[in-house]
């Protein structure tokens, strides 16, 4: 069945970087976009970034533009998020989930993994 | 970007009780409007999708409706593992938003 488990995730002082993985099994990985989603504590819902199925095309929430990155390793079935220059309000539960064909969310995500920025 | 609101931020109601949430974007998103569950420790569960779409597994007593600019979640016959915070996402253009959400509590 379709797999997603993250992993990565830690407590970091502000202004260091973290990567986050996301190991996928049960599809196929390298035809699918793929989603990174986090949840803040006392606040809601907030996507972060997609990724297609080959990784050409990245797109990201305005709030993490520049200092975040999305990639893939295909051959993996692996789905990165790089995080720079941290800040405390980036502390959240991150979740990855599989895109749909028109490269929406879908209803398979992974359990998250959690990111504390403090000094 | 296409800006998400729902109202009500937050609603109390009994079990058995139907209630309707609402969501609005802020220009047309068509049909690409989702809605997720989101339970404390839990990861959001898909519910609905394509506006109007049940999700495989979802009890039927959860439906939505709308397109363009404004949608509703319907949940009838409330049951106790209902009571949850609900978010609404658009899937129209990136970047992709969720509402701010409506927490739904026991009465």
């Amino acid at each position: 069945q379709v797999q997603l488990v993250e992993s990565g995730g830690g407590v970091v002082q502000p202004g260091r970087s973290l990567r986050l993985s996301c190991a996928t099994s049960g599809f196929s990985f390298s035809s699918s976009g793929m989603h990174w989603v986090r949840l803040a504590p006392g606040r809601g819902l907030e996507w972060v970034a997609v990724t297609s199925y080959d990784g050409n095309d990245n797109y990201y929430a305005d709030s993490v533009k520049g200092r975040f990155t999305v990639s893939r390793d295909n051959p993996r079935n692996t789905l990165f998020l790089h995080m720079n220059s941290l800040r405390t309000d980036d502390t959240a539960v991150y979740y990855c989930a599989k895109g749909s064909l028109s490269g929406d969310l879908t209803g398979y995500w992974g359990q998250g993994t959690q990111v504390t920025v403090s000094s | 970007d296409i800006q998400m609101t729902q109202s009500p931020s937050s609603l109390s109601a009994s079990v058995g009780d139907s209630v309707t949430i609402t969501c609005r974007a802020s220009q047309s998103i068509n049909n690409y409007l989702s809605w997720f569950q989101l339970k404390p420790g839990k990861a959001p569960k898909l519910l609905i999708y394509a506006a109007s779409i049940l999700q495989g597994g979802v009890p039927s007593t959860f439906s939505g409706s709308g397109s363009g600019t404004d949608f509703t979640l319907t949940i009838s016959s409330l049951q106790p593992e209902d009571f949850a915070t609900y978010y609404c996402h658009q899937g129209y253009s990136v970047p992709y938003t969720f509402g701010p959400g409506t927490k739904l509590e026991i009465k």
